[in-house]
């Protein structure tokens, strides 16, 4: 297993323009997080997924901002109509409830820059 | 909200130095998490805490819980170069996680 993949890991885009990001969890974690982040702070949390359904939204997640895990394996998240403050990190995490805590592993992210 | 405030948000000592980090919350977590996240990399997993009062410690690194399970700290003894980055404390209730503010570390060698 190579860990949690987002892609791309870097994004520079124009204000106005779409943009989707696309993340990979482990294959056996049945829990899928999406978090932003920006410079020096703590990720922010957006959405969560168990399995293919979509739990929780942040009201950080205007109507511009869509996330999806059609069955229940990767997930994507659109920004449409993007704007200079949502520059930010956009990190996925996966995880899988054992007996213990529930421990999130993280993608290295994907940066995006709106101009 | 749940709000996880941590101090000092910058610290820049010199090799061999001790430090702590605090993390600092009104509200009560079932378990608490600190992460070490180095530039353009997502965060890694150091230590999870569950129960109230729990002392980790991990070489040179310890971790406490507070009693209330409301409040952490993050002691490094003997500071390294290879410390620097930035620790994030987690919170967390049944699913969702809430990250504090963030504290940047640079050891100076």
């Amino acid at each position: 297993d190579t860990g949690v993949s987002q892609d791309p890991r870097h994004k520079i885009t124009k204000r106005g323009q779409n943009v989707t990001f696309r993340c990979d969890p482990i294959s056996e974690h049945n829990r899928l997080y999406w978090y932003r982040q920006t410079l020096g702070q703590g990720p922010e949390f957006l959405t969560y997924f168990q399995n293919e359904a979509q739990l929780e939204k942040s009201r950080l997640l205007s109507d511009r901002f869509s996330a999806e895990r059609p069955k229940g394996s990767f997930s994507t998240l659109e920004i449409q109509r993007t704007e200079q403050g949502d520059s930010a990190m956009y990190l996925c995490a996966s995880s899988r409830v054992t007996s213990g805590a529930n421990v999130l592993t993280f993608g290295a992210g994907s940066r995006l820059t709106v101009l | 909200t749940q709000l996880l405030e941590q101090s000092p948000q910058f610290l820049s000592i010199q090799e061999g130095e001790n430090l702590t980090v605090y993390c600092n919350s009104s509200s009560v977590f079932s378990s608490l998490q600190w992460y070490r996240q180095e530039p353009g990399e997502g965060p890694v997993l150091l230590v999870t805490v569950v129960t109230g009062g729990e002392v980790k410690k991990l070489k040179r690194l310890t971790f406490q819980f507070g009693d209330a399970r409301k409040d952490s700290s993050l002691h490094i003894t003997a500071a390294q170069p290879g410390d620097t980055g930035l620790y994030l404390c987690a919170g967390t209730g049944t699913y969702k996680y809430i990250f504090g503010t963030g504290t940047r570390l640079k050891v100076l060698a």
